[in-house]
């Protein structure tokens, strides 16, 4: 079965350089979450979409801005990176967000270290 | 704002022994509460869920009870495995008004053999 896609798994970026990272959700998964999740410590909500507009925000930093595409991809764009922003970025995607099944899969994480 | 607490933080078992985990939230319009499994490097794996309509669920060994008045909820594994050992996060979602889940701090499960 088709799972959430991420890209890329691993990423390497230098303080105050730029990165995107995107995800693929599973097929007619209308929303899209972003998480960070530090070391030890539990997934924060960054942002989330539905039928491709922002449907909630959490901590995310105003150096980073995300969107969701026509064909449902989403990605997080990171500027001016601190070495705090090192972390396992998480995407999770679900079924349209009117039904009860509200499930979200998640996928394998991107893993960021900015140096 | 919206938050969910969860206790303990870590939890040490023997094997085949019982261990519970719970949480309490903070939106009382949270009608979802899924629990993930997550282990090292991984990526969170749901393991079990209850809606807001629902007081308890069980599968297999595992099972979750919902009281929507106390806002609380709770994980039980039974027969406990080494294989068991894991964080185990709890979360509290809901589908009216935004769309966000709120994850817990995560309980690091230990089961000895």
């Amino acid at each position: 079965a088709a799972g959430v896609i991420q890209s890329p798994r691993h990423l390497i970026k230098e303080k105050r350089e730029t990165a995107t990272l995107k995800c693929y959700p599973i097929p007619r998964h209308d929303t899209v979450y972003w998480y960070q999740q530090g070391p030890g410590q539990d997934p924060q909500f960054l942002i989330s979409f539905y039928e491709k507009m922002q449907s909630d925000k959490g901590s995310i930093p105003d150096r980073f801005s995300a969107q969701q595409f026509s064909d449902y991809h989403s990605e997080l764009n990171m500027s001016s990176l601190e070495l705090g922003d090192s972390a396992l970025y998480f995407c999770a995607s679900s079924p349209k967000r009117d039904a009860w099944d509200t499930e979200a899969f998640f996928g394998q994480g991107t893993r960021l270290t900015v140096v | 704002g919206e938050n969910v607490e969860q206790h303990p933080s870590t939890l040490s078992v023997q094997e085949g022994d019982s261990a519970v985990i719970k949480c309490t939230y903070s939106d009382s319009a949270s009608n979802y509460f899924p629990w993930y499994k997550q282990e090292l490097g991984k990526r969170p794996q749901l393991i079990i869920d209850i809606r807001s309509n629902v007081g308890e669920k069980k599968d297999q060994r595992i099972a979750v009870t919902l009281n929507k008045t106390a806002k609380h909820f709770s994980l039980h594994i039974t027969e406990t495995q080494p294989e068991d050992s894991a964080v185990y996060f709890c979360a509290a979602s809901r589908s009216t008004g935004g769309f966000k889940t709120i994850f817990g701090a995560g309980t690091r499960l230990f089961v000895k053999a």
